[in-house]
């Protein structure tokens, strides 16, 4: 088991800058979610899919969205970046009920 | 509003010690709450469930509805248990969790 894969491992972008972040959920797992991890707090909900349907989304402005493919892989896509969004984006996926969610290693996300 | 309060941002402990990282959590229904752990270079990785009541690595947490808490405790600690450590809330309608900002653990040797 491959575990949740995400790509690319470090990124740096210019601000005004669109970006594009992949996360492949563990075999047999519906659900995925993103974070956003900025340095000294915790994950901060962005948004959850489930069966390729938008389920919740956290307070983030319009420039970030994302989508689930049959697959049930991820795209988290950042139009317009800012030097605030520089930080670790998190994917995770869980099967459902309360079982956790289990995290990928993270997209680091530099913007200059 | 649903919260997780993590009071401490350092605990440093030496081998063998107790130790107890703090997680308080504001919930208006049945709270289902979470203990992950993050050690240097690594992801973040489940370590309890309070609906499972298990040990793992020796940390045990108990659900404490009249205090709405959820403390990690271990009776001895180790070297290898220097990491973060984030207590979370499943957040409900949404499917989301709610992270605590963490406290970094350093045991001594």
């Amino acid at each position: 088991d491959a575990g949740v894969t995400q790509s690319p491992t470090h990124l740096i972008k210019t601000r005004g800058q669109q970006v594009t972040l992949r996360c492949s959920p563990i075999s047999g797992h519906k659900s995925v979610s993103w974070y956003q991890q900025v340095l000294g707090q915790g994950p901060q909900f962005i948004f959850q899919y489930y069966e390729k349907e938008e389920r919740g989304r956290g307070n983030f402005p319009d420039r970030f969205s994302a989508r689930q493919f049959p697959n049930y892989s991820s795209e988290l896509n950042v139009n317009a970046l800012l030097l605030g969004d520089s930080a670790l984006y998190l994917c995770a996926s869980r099967t459902g009920g309360n079982y956790g969610y289990t995290f990928g290693s993270g997209t680091r996300l530099t913007v200059v | 509003a649903q919260r997780v309060t993590q009071p401490e941002k350092l605990l440093s402990v030496f081998k063998g010690a107790p130790v107890e990282l703090k997680c308080n959590y504001s919930y208006s229904g049945s709270p289902e709450l979470f203990w992950y752990v993050q050690y240097s270079r690594q992801r973040l990785q489940l370590l309890l469930r309070h609906i499972s009541r298990e040990s793992i690595k020796g940390f045990t947490a108990d659900l404490n509805k009249g205090e709405t808490s959820f403390h990690l405790k271990k009776p001895f600690a180790q070297e290898e248990d220097s990491a973060m450590y984030y207590c979370a809330l499943y957040g409900g309608s949404q499917g989301n969790l709610i992270f605590g900002k963490g406290t970094k653990l350093s045991v001594k040797p």
